[in-house]
């Protein structure tokens, strides 16, 4: 079936630096890919979506890679900050069909000042 | 700014109560959801709904049910609560087949 998943659990980076957070899926259906950031005592918040017919998506200070090739997903965060710190979580849509999104584990991001 | 409200931020209650988790959404959403969040377990969905009074399984519903007779209201209940039930639940709501979710700020819930 499919299913989402995190090469990191945690991943610890100094402060100024960039972050790459990496997340593998195996179902080749899915077409749309969200990535969630949950900071400590709060919900998920969306951050970046991409969808299949795109390789890359930048926001503010964010960008989302997707190699549809070896199905594979990662955000990129430039300039990393104290407040980055976080659970970031990957989520998979499959295309057939109004499914619930797929969540992958998680991976914890801790900024070193 | 648009929300999701879940009722309650902690909850403590005793093995074989039965437990309401409310959560509204102000967004006019069709798609609600209740998931659960367990350390190394992620994200797991309980129970999805696309419409009122429509429901959905998710992939863990054993020992809960929902309601939802309003469009901006999605209810989770544990008929008789277990040990096993304490964790994290977070409601999310979405517009249309597309889109992300938003979410609450959860209810961490303590069975004892």
């Amino acid at each position: 079936g499919e299913s989402v998943g995190l090469h990191l659990p945690t991943l610890s980076v100094q402060e100024g630096d960039n972050s790459i957070i990496n997340c593998a899926y195996s179902n080749s259906a899915s077409d749309y890919f969200i990535w969630y950031k949950q900071e400590s005592g709060k919900g998920p918040q969306f951050i970046i979506d991409i969808r299949s017919n795109m390789d890359k998506r930048q926001g503010q200070r964010v960008t989302v890679l997707l190699n549809k090739t070896v199905k594979h997903l990662s955000l990129q965060i430039a300039a990393t900050q104290p407040g980055d710190s976080a659970v970031y979580f990957c989520a998979e849509n499959i295309q057939t069909g109004n499914t619930p999104l797929v969540f992958g584990k998680g991976t914890r991001l801790s900024v070193i000042a | 700014d648009v929300k999701v409200t879940q009722s309650s931020r902690y909850l403590v209650k005793r093995t074989g109560e039965k437990v309401f988790l409310e959560c509204v959404q102000d967004m006019d959403h069709e798609n609600m959801f209740w998931y659960r969040q367990d350390p190394g377990l992620g994200l797991r969905l309980i129970y999805f709904s696309y419409d009122v009074k429509m429901k959905e399984k998710g992939d863990i519903p054993e020992g809960y049910s929902v309601s939802r007779e309003k469009k901006e209201r999605f209810s989770l209940i544990l008929e008789s609560a277990s040990t096993n039930q304490t964790s994290m639940y977070l409601c999310a709501s979405s517009l249309g087949e597309r889109g992300g979710y938003t979410f609450g700020s959860g209810t961490r819930l303590t069975v004892v």
